[in-house]
């Protein structure tokens, strides 16, 4: 089946510096890649699309220029978390969209990266 | 844009017990989805189901459309279900998911 990886799983982080989270579709081509921002106990809050050459699509309240998205590959999207803050700290996930027959379209998530902000 | 509630937000249950869980959406969907969400965080694809009902084992589900519900049965529970159940739902010509609120279930030996 397809497979989404994450990387990295767990990062830690001084206040002020940037992380690069980086997903992967390893055995199809993802045009369109998602990213969700979970706090604990929460469900999943969609924080932006990612297009294939194009720029990504926020959803309103999240800041583009924090959260910088570059999908530059059929296979790659990454989220760059600028300037971080203690209240960046969150659990980020992304998702690959994969076409399948019939019309139905497949989503396959990432394992998640734990950001702790110190 | 769509609301998705879930119920009941928490469940205990006793290994061996059966459950429901529901999903409540606010808007037509061309899409609905349930997920496992296991202790470490990772998403499991369960249920694709826009409409009708799907079985998987001792998993089911049954989406009435027209009444803006989904419900996902289990039945016989193990202590390997517990984690947070997810729905989510996509609208129209978006492609993106909105989840819902979630079901927290801890089964108990």
């Amino acid at each position: 089946g397809a497979v989404v990886s994450q990387h990295p799983s767990r990062v830690i982080c001084k206040s002020g510096t940037s992380v690069k989270i980086e997903c992967r579709s390893l055995d199809f081509q993802a045009t369109t890649m998602f990213w969700y921002r979970q706090f604990p106990k929460k469900s999943l809050m969609l924080m932006a699309t990612s297009n294939e050459g194009s720029k990504a699509t926020y959803e309103q309240g999240v800041e583009k220029d924090k959260f910088l998205i570059n999908h530059a590959s059929l296979t790659l999207s990454t989220l760059t978390v600028t300037s971080a803050h203690p209240e960046d700290s969150s659990f980020y996930i992304c998702s690959a969209r994969e076409p399948r027959t019939g019309g139905r379209v497949g989503y396959t998530f990432g394992s998640g990266t734990r950001l702790t902000v110190v | 844009g769509i609301q998705v509630e879930q119920s009941p937000p928490d469940l205990i249950l006793q290994e061996g017990a059966n459950s429901t869980l529901r999903c409540n959406f606010s808007d037509s969907v061309n899409n609905l989805q349930w997920f496992h969400q296991n202790p470490w965080g990772q998403l499991i694809n369960l249920f694709y189901i826009p409409s009708g009902t799907k079985q998987n084992g001792r998993l089911s589900a049954t989406t009435v459309a027209t009444e803006r519900y989904s419900l996902l049965y289990i039945s016989s529970s193990q202590t390997t279900d517990s984690g947070v159940y997810f729905c989510a739902v996509s609208t129209g010509t978006a492609s993106k998911l909105t989840f819902g609120t979630g079901t927290r279930l801890q089964v108990t030996l």
